[in-house]
């Protein structure tokens, strides 16, 4: 069954630095998000995007945060200067129907983002 | 603003047995969806199960139920016959639809234990 995959799995910044994740939809998806979990709370939503631009964000995902898809295949997440509190599981996740809401997310497994 | 609430931190269950997670939610919209997602050690969210709110007909998969009770606002996730794979963190999560496709707001998560 295709996957949604993400690299790395690890990741460990200083802060202040810059990090991009990177996911890989699966290939006929047209919708594809972000979402984080920090240690010990919930998973939250901080982006969709679809057709090269935005569909919704979260009050988290400030100026500091940034998406992309530079080649048709990969989808990112930039940090721009990572804090400390951005430490946490981000997941990546896409789903293949257009505007038919209920459409399940696939999601990958996740890059642990921990900034030090 | 919608909220979801897992209240038990932690379940366990007797491999072959049956458990019931329970899940609540608020809204104010009368046409939303609901999943239950699974997330094993291995960090991937896996789709459980969906509920479409205007269908009153509760889903079932294999092993997994729900019992939906959209005037309680209550999405309970009935596991029969447990299996010691069953064993993860199971999220319940809430999407209004419409210009709100894929936004996902998730519950805080039970941890599942299945003994042998």
């Amino acid at each position: 069954e295709p996957e949604v995959t993400q690299t790395p799995s690890h990741q460990v910044t200083q802060m202040g630095q810059e990090v991009i994740l990177r996911c890989v939809p699966i290939s006929n998806h047209l919708y594809f998000y972000w979402y984080r979990q920090i240690l010990g709370q919930k998973v939250e939503f901080l982006v969709s995007f679809y057709n090269n631009e935005i569909s919704e964000k979260s009050e988290i995902f400030d100026d500091q945060f940034s998406v992309e898809r530079p080649d048709g295949s990969n989808f990112t997440l930039k940090i721009r200067s990572t804090k400390l509190e951005d430490s946490a599981m981000y997941f990546c996740a896409s789903s293949e129907a257009l505007r038919t809401a209920g459409s399940p997310l696939h999601f990958g497994n996740g890059t642990r983002l921990t900034v030090t | 603003a919608q909220t979801v609430t897992q209240s038990q931190p932690e379940m366990s269950v007797q491999e072959a047995e049956t458990v019931t997670l329970s899940c609540t939610y608020d809204t104010s919209e009368s046409d939303y969806y609901l999943f239950w997602y699974k997330q094993p050690p291995s960090r991937q969210m896996i789709l459980v199960i969906r509920q479409e709110a205007y269908k009153q007909q509760n889903a079932t998969e294999n092993r997994f139920s729900v019992n939906f009770q959209k005037a309680a606002k209550s999405f309970s996730l009935k596991i029969s016959d447990s299996q010691l794979g069953d064993a993860a963190m199971y999220f319940c999560a809430y999407n209004a639809g419409g210009t709100s496709y894929g936004k996902l707001t998730f519950g805080q998560g039970t941890i599942l234990t299945v003994h042998p």
